[in-house]
């Protein structure tokens, strides 16, 4: 798991609070995910970023916004959540350029929004 | 778009006993299958894979099996222990996205 790390592991927002989760990989990989995953559904793939350039937004909402500085740190910024987008947020890097094959996930930041 | 469904959603069996998970997907041009283990808060941690020009993999006490034709991929564990108790997941894939199963709650009981 040291392989790729999330800070904060926990995190308790109100609705107007705005507020950055952190990710960063150890493993020289080329591309890094964002998941939500929710209490009794799928993952579900927020962002997809390719040698730091953004290839996939799977109609995340506006209130969700991603940032890849370098190929090693993937931030999330958030601002104006709801209630339901509580859950914890994974992140996972992989060695293709492309994005294909194995992904390495790091253990998740818990997100309560009161 | 691929559409993964995994079952059962939960599975207990006897420490010693074998436990089984299968996986079905629907876009036949998926040549990716990776399984997961995620223990209580934890991440998702890749235990095995497969791709789609292998039929069968095995790893000490885990094996997995694809049926390209059929469009499903279970997942073995024999000789289970209590620490194999977990949330398993399995994925498909082709290009770029992995599509996850909704998990399956293993208790291996003493």
């Amino acid at each position: 798991e040291t392989g790729v790390t999330q800070t904060p592991r926990h995190l308790v927002m109100g609705m107007t609070n705005k507020k950055s989760l952190k990710c960063e990989q150890h493993l020289g990989h080329n591309a890094m995910y964002w998941y939500k995953q929710s209490a009794k559904k799928p993952l579900e793939l927020m962002f997809v970023y390719s040698l730091e350039e953004r290839v996939e937004n799977n109609s995340v909402p506006s209130r969700f916004s991603p940032e890849c500085p370098n190929s090693s740190h993937l931030f999330l910024h958030l601002h104006t959540l709801q209630p339901e987008d509580s859950a914890l947020y994974l992140c996972a890097s992989s060695p293709g350029s492309s994005g294909t094959g194995e992904q390495y996930f790091g253990p998740g930041t818990r997100l309560t929004v009161t | 778009g691929e559409n993964v469904e995994q079952h059962p959603s939960t599975l207990s069996v006897q420490e010693g006993d074998s436990a089984v998970i299968k996986c079905t997907y629907s876009d036949s041009a998926s040549n990716y299958f990776p399984w997961y283990k995620q223990e209580l808060g934890k991440g998702p941690q890749l235990i095995i894979d497969i791709r789609s020009n292998v039929g069968e993999k095995k790893d000490q006490r885990i094996a997995v099996t694809l049926n390209k034709t059929a469009k499903h991929f279970s997942l073995h564990i024999t000789e289970t222990q209590p620490e194999d108790s977990a949330v398993y997941f399995c994925a498909a894939t082709q290009l770029r996205q992995l599509t996850f199963g909704s998990g399956t709650q293993l208790t291996v009981l003493p």
